[in-house]
């Protein structure tokens, strides 16, 4: 149990264009999903907290227009990154709990890379 | 300022050794304490949890002990095996309310040598 998928594992786009990273618990209801960046050879960083049917949270630094959260549903939240950069290149990682438990379970991450 | 602190060098054992790996944090009073274990390319796999009023916790090869006075916690793996060889990584749990945000240290790497 308590399964996180992410879709997709990688992708590659151009400088300026949008992309949408999916975000998925299989066997669970996540009340609360977040999103990490983890650049190589670095620890994880939080992004932003999504609660679904609300507004993300996004922690200092983070800009909240370029890096656009939706957690739609209980099993669902999606991360846009928006007129992507070259610096955005990253590894994406999701992770989402059930409840108020403190166990987080983590998805397989996407690779973003931005040409 | 919050920081933790994982040792950055790797650490290299022989197999069925004991592997003992080190977090430290300071300006924190975490509620709880976790550690994960991470592989190349991969998302983090939750390994332990355990709580401020909880001095150690076992599961399987694994211990995790807490010093909240340390500021302290230590994750062993006992009988270690070559398939153990991974990043681990401890994460706090922070927020004065049940967040769930959790803030990581940097991993340390371990090689279980056959």
């Amino acid at each position: 149990g308590a399964v996180v998928s992410q879709h997709p594992s990688w992708v590659i786009c151009k400088s300026g264009t949008s992309v949408k990273i999916e975000c998925r618990s299989l066997d669970f209801q996540a009340t609360t999903m977040f999103w990490y960046r983890q650049f190589p050879k670095q620890s994880l960083m939080l992004m932003a907290t999504s609660n679904e049917g609300s507004k993300a949270t996004y922690e200092q630094g983070v800009e909240k227009d370029k890096f656009l959260i939706n957690h739609a549903s209980l099993t669902l939240s999606t991360l846009t990154v928006t007129s992507a950069h070259p610096e955005d290149s990253s590894f994406y990682i999701c992770s989402a709990r059930d409840g108020t438990g403190s166990e987080q379970y983590f998805g397989p991450g996407t690779r973003l890379t931005v040409t | 300022s919050q920081k933790i602190e994982q040792n950055s060098e790797a650490l290299n054992i022989q197999e069925g050794k004991t592997a003992t790996l080190t977090c430290n944090y300071t300006n924190y009073s975490p509620a709880y304490l976790q550690w994960y274990r991470q592989d190349p390319g991969r998302g983090p796999v939750f390994l332990l949890l355990i709580r401020e009023n909880e001095k150690e916790k076992r599961k399987e090869r694994l211990k995790v002990t807490f010093d909240t006075t340390l500021k302290q916690s230590l994750f062993h793996i006992t009988a270690s095996q070559p398939a153990d060889s991974a990043t681990y990584l401890c994460a706090l749990g922070r927020g004065s309310s049940n967040t769930g945000k959790l803030i990581f240290g940097q991993g340390t790497t371990l090689q279980v040598k056959p």
